[in-house]
């Protein structure tokens, strides 16, 4: 099982729409929870991160965490046209000092 | 001026020839991370170091050297570069205590 799946394929999602992009984590011991986010050929950006069960939620983003089910999200309300990006979920391993990166799921939003 | 740079953005060498590739920044952290990111297979980390004295390896460190110069300096070696070393090299930061990395804009490195 690897670490940090995200399974999803592409996301097109229309201007204004909800975009919602899911990743689940094999270690229960996991405490923190990262979305990055990454244009084309640029490095990975920060825009989320979420330690505590519930919804954290920041502008139009909202992360969601649900350890018992080893599963965190993240919503992006009223998508832009700037939205469209590839979506890296990341997770702390704090026995290997290190965070565990999903392949990333990419979204389009189309005007 | 940007936190985290790295040096050279865009770099081809030729199979054998020994590259480094450099990091700095200006963020105060104390951990520096490298990564690189092929098509695929998302980021990897090769090295990390949590300060000047300590340097760890990732999950692919074969190939692969680093050096830790100051608290605001992290090199990657390639000895002898290969073709399957062509790839998006990515430094990061983060402070003592938490996870949170802040990426260098990468250096896109060819092997011929």
């Amino acid at each position: 099982q690897k670490e940090v799946e995200q399974n999803s394929g592409p996301l097109s999602v229309p201007e204004g729409a909800i975009a919602s992009l899911n990743c689940t984590y094999s270690d229960r011991g996991s405490q923190s929870f990262f979305w990055y986010r990454q244009y084309s050929g640029k490095s990975p950006e920060l825009i989320m991160f979420i330690y505590s069960n519930g919804d954290k939620e920041d502008g139009r983003f909202t992360a969601q965490l649900n350890k018992a089910s080893q599963y965190v999200s993240l919503l992006i309300r009223d998508s832009q046209p700037s939205d469209s990006a590839t979506y890296l979920c990341a997770v702390a391993h704090y026995g290997n000092n290190r965070l565990a990166f999903g392949k990333g799921n990419q979204v389009v939003v189309i005007p | 001026d940007a936190d985290v740079t790295q040096t050279p953005r865009n770099r081809i060498t030729k199979t054998g020839k020994r590259i480094m590739l450099e990091c700095s920044q200006t963020k105060g952290h104390d951990r520096m991370y490298w990564y690189r990111q092929d098509p695929g297979l998302g980021l990897r980390l090769i090295y990390y170091s949590f300060d000047v004295k300590d340097i760890n390896k990732g999950e692919i460190s074969d190939g692969y050297s680093v050096s830790r110069q100051a608290q605001a300096k992290f090199s990657l070696s390639l000895e002898s570069a290969i073709p399957n070393q062509t790839a998006l090299y990515f430094c990061a930061t983060s402070d003592s205590g938490t996870y949170e990395q802040y990426f260098g804009p990468g250096t896109r490195l060819t092997v011929t």
